[in-house]
């Protein structure tokens, strides 16, 4: 049973454009949200992260909105970068805990 | 400092044999999480180990199996493996349960 649906699948943006990825989570009980990128044939790096209490977080060019009643969340990157080319992870867990249950992920390719 | 490490960064093996991946822990991080990712596809869950006892299983067979040493080091262990087990083997650590995890590269397992 997938909990975490992260849509969409595939992302093409411009160069400086804004890229939005969204996620839906099923399990109410999960109150940890954070994001992940990924490079090909690297593990997957920490870019930011939320707890339910707040609606957004924000680092940089990368912020996070967080709606508990819908239960979904997203992830913004402003001002998009080539370099930024790259695949998105949500993900969440119980208890702020390290048991991380994984969206399906959004492959994000920015045009130079 | 050197982050996750993980061996060996590549295997092929044959279906019903056994394999061991190895995981080395960023320096002072106490808990391990590995993680299955299967190409195309967000990590799924397997182990947490925090000072050195399981904490949390993910729903996988019991072919599957792990451990962590004194050193805080870890193994996982698959036996009889199948074709549907490769994938990507992530090692993630942290200082404790509820903190930031950090992933290796992971060691890319293929099944012949």
């Amino acid at each position: 049973q997938q909990q975490v649906k992260q849509s969409p699948q595939s992302l093409i943006v411009q160069k400086g454009g804004i890229s939005i990825i969204n996620c839906a989570y099923e399990n109410t009980a999960f109150d940890y949200f954070p994001w992940y990128q990924q490079f090909p044939g690297k593990g997957p790096a920490l870019l930011i992260a939320i707890r339910p209490d707040v609606s957004e977080k924000k680092e940089g060019r990368f912020t996070i909105s967080f709606n508990k009643s819908a239960k979904q969340f997203s992830l913004h990157i402003m001002d998009s970068q080539p370099g930024d080319s790259a695949t998105y992870f949500c993900a969440a867990s119980l208890n702020a805990g390290n048991m991380l249950t994984f969206g399906g992920g959004t492959r994000l390719m920015v045009k130079p | 400092d050197a982050g996750v490490t993980q061996s060996p960064t590549h295997l092929i093996k044959t279906r019903g044999q056994h394999v061991t991946l190895r995981c080395s822990p960023i320096s002072g991080h106490k808990s391990v999480s590995w993680y299955q990712q299967v190409l195309g596809q967000g990590p799924q869950f397997i182990f947490q180990y925090y000072e050195k006892e399981e904490r949390g299983r993910g729903n996988f067979p019991d072919r599957f199996s792990a451990r962590q040493f004194p050193n805080y080091s870890s193994e996982l262990n698959v036996n009889a493996l199948l074709l549907g087990d490769s994938a990507l083997y992530l090692c993630a650590s942290s200082f404790g349960t509820q903190t930031p995890q950090h992933f290796g590269d992971g060691t890319r397992l293929s099944i012949l």
